[in-house]
């Protein structure tokens, strides 16, 4: 079993929809969670870091932890275009971060 | 400012070439990071650095060496490369090496001929 599970996609949605984007995860050791998004040939960019379970929101964007399930989400509200991108969920453990493989989306106008 | 920068943004090189690619960044960070990242993978970590000292070296090749000047840059010296590290190589840097969030530069495409 991998460490961090994360569907590769693509995902396709119409512009205003809501995204979910999910990781699982097997080390129960993992206390701090991220999310990154990365554009085509571009560096990622965090978008979100928690380290509890429960919701964290930023703008558009909700992170979501459930360390009882081992579950991690991202949700992404009134959808854009320029979301479009590549997504990776990240899992940190002592000075190394564990990514999952990265979920596409592609957001329709 | 949560800028990491990368120079140079594209490098083409020969496998007998010498090279190397450079990293800044002005956060007060003190732990570093090289990633490679190949198409549609995640970034694969190389070296860590915590407080200018190398703490990780992930099993990476000779070909790369790593170098910390200072606890603001980090260079990666390539030689003798093969076609098959062309990819993205990525810095980080992260306020400390424990369990911190990792700010990612632009990164650097290396294509080795």
């Amino acid at each position: 079993q991998k460490e961090v599970e994360q569907d590769p996609g693509p995902l396709s949605v119409p512009e205003g929809a809501i995204v979910s984007l999910n990781c699982t995860y097997s080390n129960s050791a993992f206390q701090y969670f991220m999310w990154y998004r990365q554009y085509s040939r571009k560096g990622p960019e965090l978008l979100m870091y928690t380290y509890s379970s429960g919701n964290k929101e930023d703008g558009r964007f909700t992170a979501q932890v459930d360390k009882s399930s081992k579950y991690i989400s991202l949700f992404i509200r009134d959808s854009q275009p320029s979301d479009s991108a590549t997504y990776l969920c990240a899992i940190a453990g002592y000075s190394t971060l564990t990514f999952g493989k990265g979920t596409m989306l592609l957001v329709s106008p | 400012d949560t800028e990491v920068t990368q120079t140079p943004k594209h490098l083409v090189m020969g496998m007998t070439n010498k090279k190397s690619l450079k990293c800044e960044q002005h956060m007060g960070h003190r732990a570093m990071y090289w990633y490679k990242q190949k198409a549609k993978k995640p970034p694969e970590l190389m070296f860590v650095y915590s407080y200018e000292k190398l703490s990780i070296n992930e099993s990476v090749p000779s070909r790369f060496s790593p170098e910390c000047p200072n606890s603001s840059l980090l260079n990666l010296h390539l030689h003798a490369l093969q076609p098959e590290d062309s990819a993205l190589y990525l810095c980080a840097s992260s306020q400390a090496a424990i369990y911190n969030e990792q700010f990612f530069g632009p990164g650097t495409r290396l294509t080795v001929l």
